[in-house]
């Protein structure tokens, strides 16, 4: 089955912690994005990727990192520099052109 | 991108078509429209784009007019688990980096 598998689902994280959220994908897409939404909100980009190795700042990368080693994943670290964490986290992929941009689950993050 | 306007909420009958709305007055020439909905506690589902012409598939249908100002989202037969937040998205093709701007959107309930 193609699709974008998030993990967990959801996630705790102590005040002053590093959490990572894994989001991979088997649609053999080159571009990746990682999305937040707060309650009640539209969602807003963090970070893209358009290829291996390359990653560009959403609108709201302060306190975020990611990498992408492979193309199948766009692993996501929210870092203790991110004051207000708690949010729901989606990953989304695509390919060129007009082609859209498909979700996972999602990853529900809180402070402890 | 263009903005868009849609209803706040609107109401449906179980069994009967769902026809929901989209603004898109601003929309240039290569900007196409999305839809997505958003059920709870998930990451957001594609269901249909199209540039210009009038497109189907087996979730739904897109009817643009031929000034491109509007669409109109249809769900042929809506059930229960079409209720859901569903937003209207223009956007440019071409680029990875163009993020999906979601909006407040529409919150469908189909109603027995």
């Amino acid at each position: 089955d193609g699709g974008i598998t998030q993990s967990p689902k959801y996630l705790f994280r102590k005040e002053g912690q590093n959490v990572t959220l894994s989001c991979e994908q088997n649609l053999n897409h080159d571009a990746m994005y990682w999305y937040r939404q707060d309650p009640g909100q539209g969602l807003r980009l963090i970070y893209y990727s358009q290829i291996v190795n390359d990653f560009q700042k959403g609108d709201i990368a302060e306190g975020y990192s990611v990498s992408r080693e492979k193309k199948e994943s766009f692993p996501l670290t929210v870092t203790s520099a991110q004051k207000n964490p708690t949010a729901f986290y989606l990953c989304a992929s695509s390919m060129t052109g007009s082609q859209p941009q498909h979700f996972g689950d999602g990853t529900r993050l809180s402070i402890l | 991108d263009a903005k868009t306007t849609q209803p706040p909420s609107m109401d449906c009958a179980e069994g009967r078509a769902a026809n929901l709305p989209c603004n898109h007055s601003t929309i240039s020439g290569n900007e196409y429209v999305y839809w997505y909905r958003q059920i709870h506690s998930q990451g957001p589902q594609y269901i249909i784009h199209g540039l210009k012409n009038n497109e189907t598939n087996e979730m739904a249908s897109l009817i643009i007019t031929e000034d491109r100002k509007s669409s109109t989202l249809i769900l042929p037969h809506a059930t229960l688990r079409d209720t859901a937040v569903y937003y209207c998205i223009v956007r440019a093709s071409l680029r990875y980096g163009n993020k999906l701007v979601f909006g407040a959107g529409t919150i469908l309930r189909v109603k027995s």
